[in-house]
């Protein structure tokens, strides 16, 4: 069965600190893979996603950028906090009937 | 643009009885996927029911079933004998497929079903 990771559980970081979220999937090839932010009481916002090794598509313009260096990882960085940073994190996997979630991060940028 | 609408931030449901979670979407496409995903405490995100736009039978899975009415564009979740466990928040979410074969999903803003016993 597919499993997807995602670490840290948790993270606290100041303003203007880099950033490094890492999601890797078990059990599948050549998934899908999003990435999505999930601020205080609100909706999923779809930040990235990916087709392929190398391929990544940009739905929001901010300061975090997604990379996918091998077929089963993908990686969520950005090189300057900002407070409004601070929210749920979670990878997905999807095919075309279904997305499956990892656990998430909580991103606090104190 | 594809879009999913949760009108109802909050609904509260007793224990045992029914209750009825609504979405509506908006699309030009003829054949997609709608889904319904259960957001409990702990956050993990749960797929609950997925419905192919395709099928006129409306999805059921134990308690859960959907009305999907194609043509009104609204795809309603029905929660029956609630359960303490089913408090959450749970989201519409809506597949887009582009002509390139790739896909990505849209979410609702939620709606918090609190279980009162």
């Amino acid at each position: 069965s597919q499993t997807i990771h995602q670490w840290p559980a948790t993270l606290v970081q100041p303003v203007g600190s880099p950033l490094s979220l890492e999601c890797t999937v078990e059990g599948t090839s050549n998934p899908n893979l999003y990435w999505y932010r999930q601020a205080a009481g609100r909706g999923l916002q779809l930040l990235f996603y990916s087709v392929g090794i190398g391929q990544i598509s940009s739905e929001v313009p901010q300061n975090l950028s997604a990379s996918r260096p091998q077929d089963r990882q993908f990686i969520l960085s950005s090189k300057k906090l900002l407070l409004s940073d601070s929210g749920f994190y979670l990878c997905a996997w999807g095919r075309v009937r279904e997305q499956y979630f990892g656990p998430g991060t909580r991103l606090t940028v104190t | 643009a594809q879009t999913v609408t949760q009108s109802q931030p909050e609904m509260s449901v007793q224990e045992a009885e029914t209750v009825t979670l609504s979405c509506t979407y908006d699309t030009s496409e003829s054949d997609y996927y709608l889904f319904w995903y259960k957001q409990p405490p702990s956050r993990q995100m749960i797929l609950v029911i997925r419905q192919e736009a395709y099928k006129q039978q409306n999805a059921t899975e134990n308690r859960f079933s959907v009305n999907f009415q194609k043509a009104a564009k609204s795809f309603s979740l029905k929660i029956s004998d609630s359960q303490l466990g089913d408090a959450a928040m749970y989201f519409c979410a809506y597949r887009i497929l582009y002509t390139s074969g790739t896909y990505k999903y849209i979410f609702g803003t939620g709606t918090r079903l609190k279980v009162l016993a």
